[in-house]
């Protein structure tokens, strides 16, 4: 059962435009979010986290999005670098609890 | 910031030998420790959980006796792959929360059965 789901494996953008890189859940009972960056052979590096008590969060070029009642949350990076370029999960877990589940990944390439 | 040290990074080995893998939190204290291991474009599948001092709760499917976990201090835990098999190649990533802290993850371990 993948509660926590990332539709697309891989997302090629422009250098400088927007990123978007989507993940959606199925269990209710979370209420936090994170994502993560990964290089190939290297342990995920946190990017931006999102509290269900709100729908947005900024942080510098990355800002996340939180739809509750879709159950979808979103990463935008903006302007996207060719340093970006690296697989993206996204993480979900109750705050009472403590395990993190994570989506399948997305591999994001921005082009020079 | 907090850091998660994991070592080795990487260790070949020969089937039916067994491999330890630390993990050690460096300037935090590590209540909970996580293990996970990834394979080839696929996603973090937790394999444990450990609290300091107490025993390891494994993921369904995880074989407890071939993944030996212990958790002895607020900054080391251990996997051990024990009598390992080509099958257990795979990527190994430690990831250890303490209060106030969230979750850090190590640099990961690439294990190789030869």
């Amino acid at each position: 059962d993948q509660q926590v789901k990332q539709n697309s494996p891989s997302l090629s953008v422009q250098e400088g435009r927007i990123s978007i890189l989507n993940c959606d859940y199925t269990n209710s009972m979370f209420d936090y979010f994170l994502w993560y960056k990964k290089y190939p052979a290297e342990g995920p590096t946190f990017l931006i986290s999102i509290s269900s008590i709100k729908d947005k969060n900024e942080d510098g070029r990355f800002t996340v999005f939180l739809n509750k009642s879709a159950k979808h949350l979103s990463l935008h990076i903006v302007p996207s670098q060719p340093g970006d370029s690296a697989v993206y999960f996204c993480a979900a877990t109750k705050t009472s609890g403590s395990r993190l589940t994570f989506g399948e990944g997305t591999q994001l390439t921005v082009n020079p | 910031g907090a850091v998660v040290s994991q070592h080795p990074s990487w260790v070949i080995c020969k089937s039916g030998t067994s491999v330890k893998i630390e993990c050690r939190s460096l300037d935090f204290q590590a209540t909970t420790m996580f293990w996970y291991r990834q394979f080839p474009k696929q996603s973090l599948m937790l394999m444990a959980t450990s609290n300091e001092g107490s025993k390891a709760t494994y993921e369904q499917g995880v074989e407890k006796d071939k993944f030996l976990i212990n958790h002895a201090s607020l900054t080391l835990s251990t996997l051990t792959v024990t009598s390992a098999h080509p099958e257990d190649s795979s990527f190994y990533i430690c990831s250890a929360r303490g209060t106030g802290y969230g979750y850090t993850f190590g640099s990961g371990t690439r294990l190789t059965v030869v």
